[in-house]
């Protein structure tokens, strides 16, 4: 039973556009959100995080928003770079702090 | 961030054989250090929670006899996959929570394992 779901296993933008990444969740107990960007045979670097009791964070060209109601969030990156081209995880958490992750969508970005 | 360092990045070695994989935290105290397994073009899959001075925590279907985890103090964390068989091959990756890290995880590098 796959708890967070990022259903589109890729995207391509356009250099200067605005990317957006989405990803559901099933588990109603998530209480915390994360964003993750990784490179091949390297570990995720941690993005950007959302506590359950917010619907916007923002951080510099990073800003991810949840919808509880809907159990989905989103990570929108603007302008998207070229440097952005990796694939971004999405994960969620309850209380034991334990990460579940999404499979994963391979962001290129088109100079 | 937080930075995390893991160790060998890469390693190869013959079937039959033990390896261990090291994961520290550079300059955080980590209670908590996380194990974590990626098949090729898949998610990543958590093998095994453990805390500082105390047994890990394996999830279903992860054997404890064969990934040996030691925790032994607040930056270093040992993965040792026993025994080793091709099927064992994999990219291998730490990650570590400090106090009131409020759920995020530093991830180590990975490391990739070949067995031959």
């Amino acid at each position: 039973d796959q708890q967070v779901k990022q259903n589109s296993p890729s995207l391509s933008v356009q250099e200067g556009r605005i990317s957006i990444l989405n990803c559901d969740y099933t588990n109603s107990m998530f209480d915390y959100f994360l964003w993750y960007k990784k490179y091949p045979a390297e570990g995720p670097t941690f993005l950007i995080s959302i506590s359950s009791i917010k619907d916007k964070n923002e951080d510099g060209r990073f800003t991810v928003f949840l919808n509880k109601s809907a159990k989905h969030l989103s990570l929108h990156i603007v302008p998207s770079q070229p440097g952005d081209s990796a694939v971004y995880f999405c994960a969620a958490s309850a209380s034991t702090g334990k990460l579940i992750f999404g499979q994963g969508t391979t962001l290129q970005v088109k100079p | 961030g937080a930075v995390v360092s893991q160790h060998p990045s890469w390693v190869i070695c013959k079937s039959g054989t033990s390896v261990k994989i090291e994961c520290r935290s550079l300059d955080f105290q980590a209670t908590t250090m996380f194990w974590y397994r990626q098949f090729p073009k898949q998610s990543l899959m958590l093998m095994a929670t453990s805390n500082e001075g105390s047994k890990a925590t394996y999830e279903q279907g992860v054997e404890k006899d064969k990934f040996l985890i030691n925790h032994a103090s607040l930056t270093l964390s040992t993965l040792t996959v026993t025994s080793a068989h091709p099927e064992d091959s994999s990219f291998y990756i730490c990650s570590a929570r400090g106090e009131g890290a409020k759920n995020i995880q530093y991830f180590g590098a990975g490391t990739r394992l070949s067995v031959l």
